[in-house]
């Protein structure tokens, strides 16, 4: 079993529609669960942060950790096609980042 | 891409031949880190460094070193390249206490032939 499980999509939605994007995972050592976006040919940018488990809200963007179910989701509410890009969730143990672990992306996309 | 440039952005090389990538950050942060991004595998950690001269090895290190003489850039080096490493490579930075965030740069696109 992977430690980090991220279906890739292409996930396709129409503008405005609720994205809900989801990984799994099986250490239950992590602590620090991150969601990253990334447009075709770029870096990955940090998107959101989250500690251990509870819901965490940025403007259109809210992340979920459910620590005893493993999971974490990416909410995205009315949805632009300038959401459309990879989304990366990632995960790590310790504060350092040496150890951050990434899910395979998903891709999505977002039609005007 | 938080202060991080990486040269060159583009390089196709044939097999066999040294390559070097340069990674340089204006951020002053204490890790640097060297990524390969695949399709089918996502992102993987190839080393990284704590400190000038401190580094350590990743997930997929063989056939890879790398360097640390100035808190500022970080090197790569494919001492043989081979078509397995043809990939794109990430570099990234954190401090301690960055909650396990790292921040990436914008990439280089390398092509083995």
């Amino acid at each position: 079993q992977k430690e980090v499980e991220q279906d890739p999509g292409p996930l396709s939605v129409p503008e405005g529609a609720i994205v809900s994007l989801n990984c799994t995972y099986s250490n239950s050592a992590f602590q620090y669960f991150m969601w990253y976006r990334q447009y075709s040919r770029k870096g990955p940018e940090l998107l959101m942060y989250t500690y251990s488990s509870g819901n965490k809200e940025d403007g259109r963007f809210t992340a979920q950790v459910d620590k005893s179910s493993k999971y974490i989701s990416l909410f995205i509410r009315d949805s632009q096609p300038s959401d459309s890009a990879t989304y990366l969730c990632a995960m790590s143990f310790n504060q350092a980042g040496t150890a951050l672990i990434f899910g395979k992306g998903t891709t999505l996309s977002v039609s005007s | 891409d938080a202060g991080i440039t990486q040269s060159p952005r583009h390089k196709v090389t044939e097999t066999g031949t040294p390559v070097t990538l340069r990674c340089h950050q204006t951020e002053n942060h204490r890790y640097m880190y060297w990524y390969r991004q695949d399709p089918g595998h996502g992102l993987r950690l190839i080393h990284y460094s704590y400190g000038v001269k401190d580094t350590d090895k990743g997930e997929v290190s063989d056939g890879y070193s790398v360097s640390r003489s100035k808190t500022e850039d970080f090197l790569l080096t494919l001492e043989s390249a081979t078509s397995s490493q043809t990939s794109v490579y990430f570099c990234a930075i954190s401090d301690p206490g960055s909650s396990g965030t790292v921040d990436f740069g914008p990439g280089t696109r390398l092509t083995v032939t």
